[in-house]
């Protein structure tokens, strides 16, 4: 079945570091690619979406790419301040039907000064 | 901006026992979900709901889960008699649109069996 995979957290990083969060999926077909955030004591949020291969997805200096030849989704900002800090998750969807997302783990920001 | 809200917050209860978590989607959408997150482990799909009856279930939504809209803006996950492996974060979420891909979420029930 369909599937995501994300690299494993807590990643900790210092205010203004580079972020990348990896993800990458496993379907038959080519669904929508998401990034979702939670940030502490709330919901998830949509940060980025991407529908087809080579979008790029971007909101609040955060960017993917969807690359259909290495089936990725990476998440990257140039920058991440402490108020980036909250669990990422990607999620993939096929438009249509249902439209029940398929999620990966999350992986757990943490940025410090 | 209009949102999902779930309530309660958090929910312990006994093993055995019967809860009801609810969540109020977005008025005027038609497309309901229910996910959950065990610690540590992947948000999964639960069910879809669409036009009053499920339009998608996971295995995970065996016979003691049931969710209903009662009222025209309510709606509700029911869990018959909870077990410890229920425990979980309960995420509700609705979607405007046959086309439309993004869902929103509440902000989740943390579920404790005890």
């Amino acid at each position: 079945g369909d599937s995501v995979t994300q690299m494993e957290g807590p990643v900790t990083l210092s205010e203004e570091a580079f972020l990348t969060i990896n993800c990458t999926y496993t379907a038959t077909g080519y669904p929508s690619l998401f990034w979702y955030v939670q940030y502490p004591g709330e919901g998830l949020q949509l940060l980025l979406k991407a529908t087809k291969a080579d979008d790029k997805g971007s909101n609040k200096g955060f960017e993917a790419t969807y690359r259909k030849e290495t089936t990725s989704f990476h998440l990257e900002k140039g920058s991440v301040q402490v108020s980036d800090s909250a669990v990422y998750f990607c999620a993939l969807v096929f438009t249509g039907g249902g439209n029940k997302l398929t999620f990966g783990t999350g992986t757990q920001l943490k940025v410090e000064l | 901006e209009p949102e999902v809200t779930q309530t309660p917050s958090h929910q312990v209860t006994q093993m055995g026992q019967e809860v009801i978590l609810r969540c109020v989607p977005i008025s005027n959408h038609l497309y309901f979900y229910w996910y959950r997150q065990i610690l540590g482990q992947k948000v999964e799909f639960l069910v879809s709901f669409y036009n009053n009856e499920i339009s998608e279930k996971s295995e995970i939504f065996d016979d003691q889960f049931s969710v209903e809209r009662p009222d025209g803006s309510n709606f509700t996950l029911k869990i018959r008699s909870t077990k410890l492996e229920d425990s979980a974060m309960y995420f509700c979420a609705s979607r405007g649109t046959v086309f439309g891909t993004e869902a929103f979420f509440g902000q989740g029930t943390r579920l404790t069996v005890v």
